[in-house]
């Protein structure tokens, strides 16, 4: 059974923070790694995706990947109200286009 | 450019009826996948569609089908509902040489009385 293992939330920061959001898998064959935003009632929307270890930035999003540690994060620099949000955490096993989510992490931005 | 598009936006019904939900794939996308999300969770994936054919199924009963037209547009069809099958069901399109990036639709919400 492969897990993606994200905590709920919700993770609760003031404008202009860094948002931290986490993601940890269970199959180590996963190679590809998707963060989407869901706003409530919304559908998701692709952020950025990783496959390569280390850091990949995307303006006020920088994603990061530790295949040993099976861990995926998510940095988003200057945090606004208007990122306030579910943060899904989405990851494909060698071999498969299938995603498997995680539950989501909701984040609030506080003014 | 039109994205995704579903169609209906809502729906309720009651158990053991049947229901069809449409999806149009962004433009140039081959690829359409269909995903369930109950409340509080993250979309599961219950299959997906490319050529008219099923190409992969995800956990789900044979209550669940799916179709796709030649011109890659998909349904899905649900039937002897539960209601358990109450969610938002999302229609998420891809090109098949590129099927990891997927574009969600605004999906449709269903609710089983």
């Amino acid at each position: 059974q492969k897990e993606v293992e994200q905590n709920s939330g919700p993770l609760s920061v003031p404008e202009g923070a860094i948002a931290s959001l986490n993601c940890t898998y269970s199959d180590r064959g996963s190679q590809s790694f998707f963060w989407y935003r869901q706003y409530s009632g919304k559908s998701p929307e692709l952020i950025m995706f990783i496959y390569s270890n280390g850091d990949k930035e995307d303006g006020r999003f920088t994603a990061q990947l530790n295949k040993a540690s099976q861990y995926v994060s998510l940095l988003i620099r200057d945090s606004q109200p208007s990122d306030s949000a579910t943060y899904l955490c989405a990851v494909h096993s060698g071999g498969s286009y299938i995603p498997t989510f995680g539950r989501g992490t909701s984040l609030i931005v506080h003014p | 450019d039109a994205g995704v598009t579903q169609s209906p936006t809502h729906l309720i019904k009651t158990r053991g009826q049947q229901v069809t939900l449409r999806c149009s794939p962004k433009s140039g996308h081959d690829t359409v996948s269909w995903y369930q999300q109950a409340l509080g969770q993250g979309p599961q994936f219950i299959f997906q569609y490319y050529e008219e054919e099923e190409r992969q199924r995800g956990n789900f009963p044979d209550r669940f089908s799916g179709h796709q037209f030649p011109n890659y547009s998909s349904e899905l069809n649900v039937n002897a509902l539960l209601l358990g099958d109450s969610a938002l069901y999302l229609c998420a399109s891809s090109l098949t040489s590129h099927q990891e990036t997927q574009y969600f639709g605004p999906g449709t919400r269903l609710l089983v009385l």
